[in-house]
């Protein structure tokens, strides 16, 4: 059974750097075809695709957000870590991490975590 | 990136009724679409991949059709518990990108 917990802070002030870790299970991101993305959505509004790690820690961002995001992974703690630089208040959201199936598309989602960006 | 719409942005309707939510990519896109479904406070429900290809578990009166730059996604007796919000995505190309959804209300 495949599962995914997103954790990290509630709240963050702007211009500080947003840590989110993905914790998996069911799954291991060392076989060939596997990825984990990260998706969010801001309050009341649509998803937005950020990244996306596959097996063989090809990454894939968003070109919107590439500079002020890093995915990486930890495969001996089924682990998925993504972090945002300079956060602003557009960036409050719920921050979900997924799994990729086949064609990229995302299975298995976390419950996602509310991050809220203000002073 | 590839920018997707989708109409109705609203729809209301009842339970029993045929529903159908269209999806238009800003170029073609083969049939790399997705279909998901969001009930509030909770995680998006993967339906339908490849386009038309039903995820496991997935009711058989959710259906999806198309392919290059439009879209379908019909619910052919809507039930109370399909009232929610629907996006597509495209897996195309990079990024990933969501449609700005589709509300399914109760009429």
């Amino acid at each position: 059974q495949i599962t995914l917990k997103e954790s990290g802070p509630t709240l963050v002030k702007p211009t500080q750097t947003l840590t989110l870790t993905c914790t998996f299970s069911g799954f291991s991101l060392s076989t060939s075809g596997v990825g984990v993305g990260w998706i969010r959505q801001p309050p009341g509004k649509a998803l937005e695709w950020l990244a996306l790690i596959y097996w063989d820690d090809d990454k894939r961002y968003s070109p919107s957000l590439k500079s002020r995001l890093t995915i990486t992974k930890d495969t001996s703690k089924n682990q998925v870590v993504l972090t945002m630089t300079n956060m602003d208040p557009v960036d409050t959201a719920t921050y979900y991490c997924a799994h990729r199936w086949v064609e990229d598309i995302f299975d298995y989602w976390g419950q996602g975590t509310l991050v809220t960006v203000s002073s | 990136d590839i920018q997707l719409t989708q109409s109705p942005s609203f729809l209301s309707a009842s339970v029993g009724d045929r529903v159908t939510i269209t999806c238009r990519a800003s170029q073609g896109i083969s049939s790399y679409l997705a279909w998901y479904q969001q009930k509030p406070g909770k995680a998006p429900k993967l339906l339908i991949y490849a386009a038309s290809t039903l995820q496991s578990g997935v009711p058989s009166r959710f259906s999806g059709s198309g392919s290059g730059t439009e879209f379908t996604l019909t619910i052919s007796s809507l039930q109370p518990e399909d009232f929610a919000t629907y996006y597509c995505q495209q897996l195309n190309s990079y990024p990933f990108t969501f449609g700005p959804g589709t509300k399914v209300d109760i009429k």
